[in-house]
């Protein structure tokens, strides 16, 4: 597809467990963003990489938060020890660079029950 | 950090109205962009537009980065423009990360 993809787009898990979130950007974007959305509330900066590496991390709310993009294409938000606190839309971006237009996935909403 | 404000934070208008929707900020920044979040909660890439002004069919927006606010017109509204309107800002000399408002939810009435 053209677009940025995201998987699963639900997510259902119960507190404590792990959960793994997965981010297609756009084919030939090499920046890619992770943003948490709450009801009733904009999109927040979780954390951003630029190829492979993280460039900004100052987002993630505690260490139970990781994400990797080890090829410089898929990312993968990490959870541990999920908490009813995680619950929210998980949205992804892409941009052909740093300072580019921000491109946005349909999201993965987490619900910890 | 940056403050941005969006208002009003409600607007209901007839189907045919125009209608415009604020963003400040308090800070300089380097990008702006406007999206439209529909009910299925997609976010949809409106404008690109640190600064000037661009139009796009029934929409326009302009930014005045001098003064630290942007614009968002919606003319001949339709019901398929209600949703959530997010104005986003990256600081100037900073992360490249996104900062939101908290959105203008818009509601058009047939």
């Amino acid at each position: 597809g053209a677009g940025v993809s995201q998987t699963p787009s639900n997510k259902v898990t119960e507190k404590g467990k792990y959960v793994e979130l997965r981010c297609d950007p756009i084919s030939g974007h090499t920046a890619l963003y992770w943003y948490r959305q709450s009801l009733g509330q904009g999109p927040e900066f979780l954390i951003y990489f630029q190829g492979t590496g993280a460039a900004d991390d100052s987002g993630l709310p505690n260490d139970r938060f990781f994400a990797v993009r080890p090829e410089g294409s898929v990312s993968t938000l990490k959870i541990q020890r999920t908490e009813r606190g995680d619950s929210a839309v998980y949205l992804c971006a892409s941009s052909w660079g740093l300072d580019s237009e921000q491109f946005f996935g349909p999201g993965t909403r987490l619900t910890v029950l | 950090g940056i403050q941005v404000e969006q208002s009003p934070p409600d607007l209901i208008l007839q189907e045919g109205a125009n209608s415009t929707l604020r963003c400040n900020f308090s800070d300089s920044v380097n990008n702006l962009q406007w999206f439209h979040q529909n009910p299925w909660g997609q976010l949809i890439n409106l404008f690109y537009i640190p600064s000037g002004t661009k139009q796009n069919g029934r929409l326009s927006a302009t930014t005045v980065a001098t003064e630290r606010y942007s614009l968002l017109y919606i003319s001949s509204s339709q019901t398929t423009d209600s949703g959530v309107y997010f104005c986003a800002v990256r600081r100037m000399d900073s992360s490249y990360k996104l900062i939101f408002g908290s959105g203008t939810r818009l509601l058009v009435r047939p």
